[in-house]
């Protein structure tokens, strides 16, 4: 069985300063791992992914995650955050054998200004 | 290309009636998948399809509930009856096939039974 948690319901930063949001998985196998970004009255948007290859994969809207596999995380970062950037976040793992994604409950980033 | 579509954007329906929501994902792409989202439970997966054949309904709520793919562009989750507590916003997504691929939401429908 695969799962995904995301600790935080809630992040709150303030604009410029960097953020984190935390994401910890259980996969069998070699995992593929999303994150999604969901703004209000939208559907989620992909952001980025950790196929294989290096650890720190880049992604849309200046947003970073690193794969660390002893730890089973998968967090994502942003140097920089702006008041734009205040949406819900979800972390994906992909099931390798059954083609779909395990969506974790999703953690609201508020940026103030 | 226009990205996942779906319809309604929005229904509100009386309890007992039979709901409707419709989808055409991108084209070229094997996968579709239907979500359901709500404050209270999240984003669930109710059920999906590849190469137009359903895979795993386990999410799939209870009997009133069926999903079907008649071709590789258009998809349909009905709702007969209605309940109040099966307001949500219902997603349809899309993907290529082959695991390294993310999906592609559409915009959702917002359903409000009362």
């Amino acid at each position: 069985a695969q799962s995904v948690a995301q600790p935080e319901d809630q992040v709150n930063v303030a604009e410029g300063n960097p953020l984190t949001v935390k994401c910890t998985y259980s996969v069998s196998g070699n995992p593929y791992l999303f994150w999604y970004v969901q703004y209000p009255n939208r559907g989620l948007q992909f952001l980025l992914k950790y196929i294989t290859g290096d650890n720190l994969v880049k992604g849309s809207y200046g947003f970073e995650a690193e794969f660390n596999k002893s730890q089973t995380s998968f967090h994502l970062k942003k140097p920089s955050a702006l008041v734009s950037d205040s949406a819900l976040y979800f972390c994906a793992p992909d099931n390798t054998n059954a083609g779909k994604s395990t969506f974790g409950d999703g953690t609201t980033l508020t940026v103030k200004p | 290309d226009a990205g996942v579509i779906q319809s309604p954007r929005h229904e509100v329906t009386e309890m007992g009636q039979e709901v409707t929501l419709r989808c055409k994902p991108i084209s070229g792409h094997d996968y579709l998948f239907w979500y359901r989202q709500t404050m209270m439970r999240g984003l669930e997966l109710l059920i999906y399809f590849n190469n137009n054949v359903p895979i795993d309904d386990s999410g799939m709520p209870e009997d009133r509930f069926s999903a079907k793919m008649p071709n590789a562009s258009f998809s349909t989750l009905k709702i007969q009856p209605s309940e109040p507590r099966d307001s949500a916003v219902y997603f349809c997504a899309s993907r290529p096939q082959g695991l390294s691929y993310e999906q592609y939401f559409g915009p959702g429908t917002r359903l409000t039974v009362t």
